[in-house]
C-alpha cells in the first residue's frame, strides 16, 4: 500500500497563476483533509471531505477550492495564487470522519508550494 | 472555540537527557487528544490518549492525560539525535503549533 500520495513534490509560481494539487489514498478511508502548514503555525486546515460528494470549510479556506473527485481522490486548486499561499500543503485521510475522534489521520509527504 | 497550546516552542537539549513537553487544551467535547512526530516530511503517528492517568509507552516515549487539568504530556527520555523533530499535539484536526526539539550530540 501506498498509503497518502501527493503530486507534486515542489512547485514554483507566479503571482496569478493557477494550480491543482492532487491527493490519493489506497486505504479505503471515508474522509480526507487538506492542511497548510507554516513557521510557528502548526497545522491548519483548509477543507475537508467527510465522505465522497462532500465538502467543507476549514479554518483557513480563502483563496483554495476543493473536488472530492471520488472516494480514494480529493484534490485542492488555488485559482489565482498569492505570495501568502506560499506554505508546505499536507493532505490527509481517516477511517471515520472528522467528528469520530477515536481515529488517527495519516499524512501525504507534502507539497512544497512558493508563490513569487 | 476549540484549542490546543503546546510548550516550549523550541527546546534544545544534549543527547541523553530526558524532556518533558506539554500540551494543554480546551474543547468542548473531549474524546481523544493525539500526538504526532514530524521530521523531515509528513506527522507520523505517536499516541492517542482517551483516558486520564493512564500512560501510553513506545519505547523511550510516553505520554499521559489529564482531563480534569485538560493537559498531556509527553516524555523522552536518554534522547537521541534520531529523536530531533518537531512534536505535534492535536485535538483530531485541531493542532497546536508544535515543540521543535533538537537534540545535540
Amino acid at each position: 500500500n501506498a498509503g497518502v500520495t501527493q503530486t507534486p513534490k515542489f512547485q514554483v509560481l507566479k503571482t496569478g497563476q493557477s494550480m491543482t494539487l492532487q491527493c490519493a489514498q489506497d486505504m479505503n478511508h471515508n474522509s480526507m483533509y487538506w492542511y497548510r502548514q507554516d513557521p510557528g503555525m502548526g497545522l491548519r486546515l483548509i477543507y475537508y471531505s467527510a465522505s465522497e460528494g462532500t465538502t467543507d470549510k476549514g479554518e483557513v479556506p480563502n483563496g483554495y477550492n476543493v473536488s472530492r473527485l471520488n472516494k480514494r481522490e480529493f484534490s485542492l486548486r488555488l485559482e489565482s495564487a498569492a505570495p501568502s499561499q506560499t506554505s508546505v500543503y499536507f493532505c490527509a485521510s481517516t477511517r471515520q470522519g472528522p467528528g469520530d475522534w477515536t481515529d488517527t489521520q495519516y499524512f501525504g509527504p507534502g507539497t512544497r508550494l512558493t508563490v513569487l | 472555540e476549540d484549542k490546543v497550546v503546546q510548550s516550549p516552542l523550541s527546546l534544545v537539549v544534549h543527547e541523553g537527557d530526558t524532556v518533558t513537553l506539554n500540551c494543554s487544551y480546551e474543547v468542548t467535547n473531549f474524546r481523544s487528544l493525539l500526538w504526532y512526530k514530524q521530521e523531515k516530511k509528513a506527522p507520523t503517528f505517536l499516541f492517542m490518549l482517551t483516558s486520564s492517568g493512564i500512560e501510553k509507552k513506545s519505547g523511550r516515549l510516553s505520554s499521559i492525560l489529564d482531563k480534569k487539568e485538560l493537559f498531556s504530556i509527553l516524555n523522552i527520555t536518554a534522547t537521541q539525535t534520531g529523536d530531533s523533530a518537531v512534536y505535534l499535539c492535536a485535538l483530531k484536526i485541531i493542532f497546536g503549533k508544535g515543540t521543535r526539539l533538537h537534540i545535540l550530540p
